[in-house]
């Protein structure tokens, strides 16, 4: 069972325009969520997290919102650059061990 | 550079052979996780050690893979009588206990080829 789902394989934007990726989690007991970025023949780096007692996290040009009753989460780049293509992929944790992770969102900006 | 290491980074094997990776974390982290990706997928948990005590493994490993970790240090994931279905990106990530799932950190991984 995929307890946390990506929907979207990939996204397209303009330079400069926001990004939203979105995350679907079903599990209830996930207490951290968590987003990674992946560039090819590279690991996954961490990015932004949110602990499930807040609704938004902010780092510079990145806001991690979490809707619990929707089990909803999203991850929004604003304003997008062309570095920023990669491949995303979103991540929860239940007592802060084992991740586990989305099957990832594709993201292109164009310049 | 200081962060997590694997060796080898391609490993190309014959069905039916065994092969061996190794993971050697940040220094002072105690904890290290193996995680498996294949392609299109994201990573899945594999298996996580405290020091050199495995305190979690999934159901995903089967009885042909192990782990080890025998000094707490650097740790090895062996896949016995490899199976096509094995291929896959095997990633090693490290973290510190009691600083929460961000800092897991990891490795650039081994990319598995079984023909």
């Amino acid at each position: 069972d995929q307890q946390v789902k990506q929907n979207s394989p990939s996204l397209s934007v303009q330079e400069g325009r926001i990004s939203i990726l979105n995350c679907d989690y079903t599990n209830s007991m996930f207490d951290y969520f968590l987003w990674y970025k992946k560039y090819p023949a590279e690991g996954p780096t961490f990015l932004i997290s949110i602990s499930s007692i807040k609704d938004k996290n902010e780092d510079g040009r990145f806001t991690v919102f979490l809707n619990k009753s929707a089990k909803h989460l999203s991850l929004h780049i604003v304003p997008s650059q062309p570095g920023d293509s990669a491949v995303y992929f979103c991540a929860a944790s239940a007592g802060g061990n084992k991740l586990v992770f989305g099957a990832g969102t594709i993201l292109r900006v164009k310049s | 550079d200081t962060g997590v290491s694997q060796d080898p980074r391609h490993k190309i094997t014959k069905r039916g052979q065994n092969v061996t990776f190794r993971c050697d974390p940040i220094s002072e982290h105690n904890r290290l996780y193996w995680y498996r990706q294949t392609l299109g997928q994201g990573p899945e948990f594999l298996t996580y050690f405290q020091n050199e005590a495995q305190l979690e493994k999934s159901r995903l490993l089967s009885d042909r893979f192990s782990a080890e970790r025998p000094k707490g240090s650097f740790s090895t994931l062996e896949i016995q009588r490899t199976e096509q279905g094995d291929s896959a990106m095997y990633l090693c990530a490290s973290s510190l206990e009691g600083t929460g799932p961000d800092t897991q950190y990891f490795g650039p991984g081994t990319r598995l080829t079984v023909l």
